[in-house]
C-alpha cells in the first residue's frame, strides 16, 4: 500500500502568514488522485481539495494544491482564524485508500 | 445539502460484533457510493470500505475478513458490521460518500457524518 508522509508535523504561524503543507508518497501515485481534508477538534474531516489541485465546493481561493508523482503541497496564502486545524493527505490512486498522519496548523 | 449521521452502540464487548449504522438526508441513497473510514491515535485515518447503492461493495484488504457494508435504499440507510472486535478496534468511525468515476475504484470524499466513538471493552 501507498504510505504518506506528511510535513511537518506541526506547523506554528500566525495569521495572515502562508502556510505550505507537505504531502509525499512512498510511489507515485496515479492520475494525481490526491485529496486534502481539513479537520477541527470534534468534528469531521472537511474536503479540501481533490485531483490533487481542485477545490471542493465553497473551499476558498486561499486553498491551493499542488503537485504530482510523489510530492503534492497544500498552500494556505493567508492564514484566517478559522484555518487553525489538522490537515490530512489521503490518496485514492490505488487501494487501498491511505492517508497521511496530519499536520497541525497552530497559531504562534 | 447531504447530511450523513452515525448511529449505534458506543460500546462493544471483544469477540463481538461492531454495528453501526448511517442514515443519510437531503438526498437519495440510490446511484451513489457509501463507505465507512474510522480514525484511532494509533492508527490515524484509516478506510474500511465501501458500497455502491446496488450493494457491490470494495473492502481494506487488511480488514476485508471481518467487514460487511450494507445498503439499504428503502430506509436511504447504509450500514457497518466488523466482526471478532478487539481493543484494536477501538476508534471513532465515519460515515462519508465517496464520489468519482463509477467502477474507477478511485474516490474522494465530499460529505462525512460527525462520527461516532466505539470503544471495544469488556
Amino acid at each position: 500500500e501507498i504510505v504518506l508522509t506528511q510535513s511537518p508535523g506541526t506547523l506554528s504561524l500566525s495569521p495572515g502568514e502562508r502556510a505550505a503543507l507537505s504531502c509525499r508518497a512512498s510511489q507515485s501515485v496515479s492520475s494525481s488522485y490526491l485529496a486534502w481534508y481539513q479537520q477541527k477538534p470534534g468534528q469531521a474531516p472537511r474536503l479540501l481539495i481533490y485531483g490533487a489541485s481542485s477545490r471542493a465546493t465553497g473551499i476558498p481561493d486561499r486553498f491551493s494544491g499542488s503537485g504530482s508523482g510523489t510530492d503534492f503541497t497544500l498552500t494556505i496564502s493567508r492564514l484566517e482564524p478559522e484555518d487553525f486545524a489538522v490537515y490530512y493527505c489521503q490518496q485514492y490512486g490505488s487501494s487501498p485508500w491511505t492517508f497521511g498522519q496530519g499536520t497541525k496548523v497552530e497559531i504562534k | 445539502q447531504v447530511q450523513l449521521q452515525e448511529s449505534g452502540p458506543g460500546l462493544v464487548k471483544p469477540s463481538e460484533t461492531l454495528s453501526l449504522t448511517c442514515t443519510v438526508s437531503g438526498g437519495s441513497i440510490s446511484n451513489y457510493y457509501w463507505g465507512w473510514i474510522r480514525q484511532s491515535p494509533g492508527k490515524g485515518l484509516e478506510w474500511i470500505g465501501y458500497s455502491y447503492s446496488d450493494g457491490s461493495t470494495n473492502y481494506n484488504p487488511s480488514l476485508k475478513s471481518r467487514v460487511t457494508i450494507s445498503v439499504d435504499r428503502s430506509k436511504n440507510q447504509f450500514s457497518l458490521n466488523l466482526s471478532s472486535v478487539t481493543a484494536a478496534d477501538t476508534a471513532v468511525y465515519y460515515c462519508a460518500r465517496p464520489v468519482g468515476a463509477r467502477g474507477s475504484g478511485k474516490y474522494y470524499l465530499d460529505y462525512w457524518g460527525q462520527g461516532t466513538l466505539v470503544t471495544v471493552s469488556s
